[in-house]
C-alpha cells in the first residue's frame, strides 16, 4: 500500500498570503497524484488532477507540481473560502490512498 | 449535470450489515467510469473503500475484504454498498463518487452510525 504524507497538518495564514502544501508518496506515483479540497459539512471537490491539472472551474491561483513522491498544492493568494481541508490522493496502484490532510486556517 | 445521491440507513446496529445506495443522474452507469465508495469517520480523513466497473468488476481495500460488497444495477443507474460484520470503528459518513482517473464527482454524503 502506497501511505501519502502530508506536511504541515496544518497552515495558519491570512488572507492575500501564499499556501505552500506538501504531500509525499511512500513509493512513485508517476503523475498519479490529485489535490482535493474539503470545506465543512461539504464533500471534498476536485481541484487538481494528473499532478497539475486543474479541474473544470478551478481558479488559477491553486496550483500543482510534482511527480513521483514529492508534489506540491500552491495557492497564490488565499482567499475566505479558501480556508479548508486538502487531502492529496494516488490512483496509481490498488489500493488507492489519500494523505491524512492539511488544514489550512485563518491566522 | 451529473449527480450523485446516497441513500440508506442512518443507524446500523453492531455486527449488522450496512447497506447503501447511490443513485446516479446525468450519466449513465454503463459509461467508461468507476463508480467507488469513500468514507470518512467522524473527524478523521478519507478512506477508499472499493469501486466497481459496470461489467461488474471490483476492487477493493484490503483492509475490508471479506466484508465488503459492492455491486451495480443498470437498469435502475445505481451501484450499492454492502458492509457487514459492522462495528463502531465503521461509523462514518460514506460518499459515493465517480471516478476515471480521479474522482470527479461526489455525492452529498450520508451519515451511518453504529450504535446499539
Amino acid at each position: 500500500e502506497i501511505v501519502l504524507t502530508q506536511s504541515p497538518a496544518t497552515l495558519s495564514l491570512s488572507p492575500g498570503e501564499r499556501a505552500t502544501l506538501s504531500c509525499r508518496a511512500s513509493q512513485s506515483v508517476s503523475r498519479y497524484l490529485a489535490w482535493y479540497q474539503q470545506r465543512p459539512g461539504q464533500a471534498p471537490r476536485l481541484l487538481i488532477s494528473d499532478a497539475s491539472n486543474r479541474a473544470t472551474g478551478i481558479p488559477a491561483r491553486f496550483s500543482g507540481s510534482g511527480s513521483g513522491t514529492d508534489f506540491t498544492l500552491t495557492i497564490s493568494s488565499l482567499e475566505p473560502e479558501d480556508f479548508a481541508v486538502y487531502y492529496c490522493h494516488q490512483r496509481d496502484s490498488w489500493p488507492f490512498t489519500f494523505g491524512p490532510g492539511t488544514k489550512v486556517d485563518i491566522k | 449535470q451529473v449527480q450523485l445521491q446516497e441513500s440508506g440507513p442512518g443507524l446500523v446496529k453492531p455486527s449488522g450489515t450496512l447497506s447503501l445506495t447511490c443513485a446516479v443522474s446525468g450519466a449513465s452507469i454503463r459509461s467508461s467510469n468507476w463508480w467507488s465508495w469513500v468514507r470518512q469517520p467522524p473527524g478523521k480523513g478519507l478512506e477508499w473503500i472499493g469501486e466497481i466497473y459496470h461489467s461488474g468488476s471490483t476492487n477493493y481495500d484490503p483492509s475490508l475484504r471479506g466484508r465488503v460488497t459492492i455491486s451495480v444495477d443498470k437498469t435502475k443507474n445505481q451501484f450499492s454498498l454492502k458492509l457487514t460484520s459492522v462495528t463502531a470503528a465503521d461509523t462514518a459518513v460514506y460518499y459515493c463518487a465517480r471516478a476515471l482517473t480521479v474522482f470527479d464527482y461526489w455525492g452529498q454524503g450520508t451519515l451511518v452510525t453504529v450504535s446499539s
